[in-house]
């Protein structure tokens, strides 16, 4: 089955400094990948989504990722953080291999407070 | 504003009641699904519609049940309530197209509260 991994609960930048949220997946077959973030009392919004076409992926926001097959890794970064950038990112990955649309595979989220 | 609607957007009931959660999902997206999310558990999985039809089920209770409609809106009912059922529900939607990139699009969510 597929997993997702997020290391660090809560992660905690400075205003201006880099962002970058962890995101490592377990899978023999490359799934598609997607970071969504949930602002407090909301319902959650896609940010980006790697699906094969290239491997750094831009998203809303500043915010990119890059997938790195070596690595199962498909971290978030952006490089200056904003106070509004402050909210839970989710990563999450869905079976390629699957046909057809099927559930998501979420990670337990990254708080990401932005200090002034 | 995702597009994909639900209703109601709080509830507090009872321990041992029966509630039912609805969304309506895009306009044109045939797949539906419902995710629960709380604060022990995290984001779950719990089941799938597509096009009227059950698509793929996670952990969702046997207490819990769903369906899609005709006209592609879904509901979630949830029976013989716990208090560990209190949690956030969210529905989300995709249409089914060529090479299934899958992108949902999430509801805000129906907050649950079981005292």
């Amino acid at each position: 089955a597929q997993s997702v991994t997020q290391l660090g609960s809560h992660v905690s930048v400075s205003e201006g400094a880099l962002v970058l949220l962890r995101c490592n997946y377990s899978s023999s077959v490359p799934p598609y990948l997607f970071w969504y973030v949930q602002y407090p009392n909301q319902g959650l919004q896609l940010l980006l989504k790697y699906t094969s076409a290239a491997t750094l992926v831009k998203g809303i926001n500043g915010f990119e990722a890059e997938f790195k097959k070596s690595e199962t890794s498909f971290h978030l970064t952006k490089p200056s953080a904003h106070m509004s950038d402050a909210a839970e990112y989710f990563c999450a990955v869905s079976d390629r291999a699957a046909s057809g649309n099927t559930p998501l595979v979420f990670g337990k989220g990254t708080r990401l407070s932005v200090i002034a | 504003d995702s597009g994909v609607t639900q209703t109601p957007k709080h509830l507090i009931t009872a321990t041992g009641q029966r509630v039912t959660l609805r969304c309506s999902p895009r306009s044109g997206d045939l797949s539906v699904y419902w995710y629960q999310q709380s604060l022990d558990q995290g984001l779950q999985f719990l089941i799938q519609y597509y096009n009227g039809e059950e698509r793929a089920k996670g952990n969702i209770l046997e207490r819990f049940s769903a369906q899609q409609f005709p006209d592609l809106h879904s509901e979630l009912n949830l029976s013989s309530l716990e208090l560990g059922d209190s949690a956030l529900y969210f529905c989300a939607s995709s249409v089914l197209g060529q090479g299934a990139l899958n992108e949902q699009f999430f509801g805000p969510g129906t907050r649950l509260t079981v005292l």
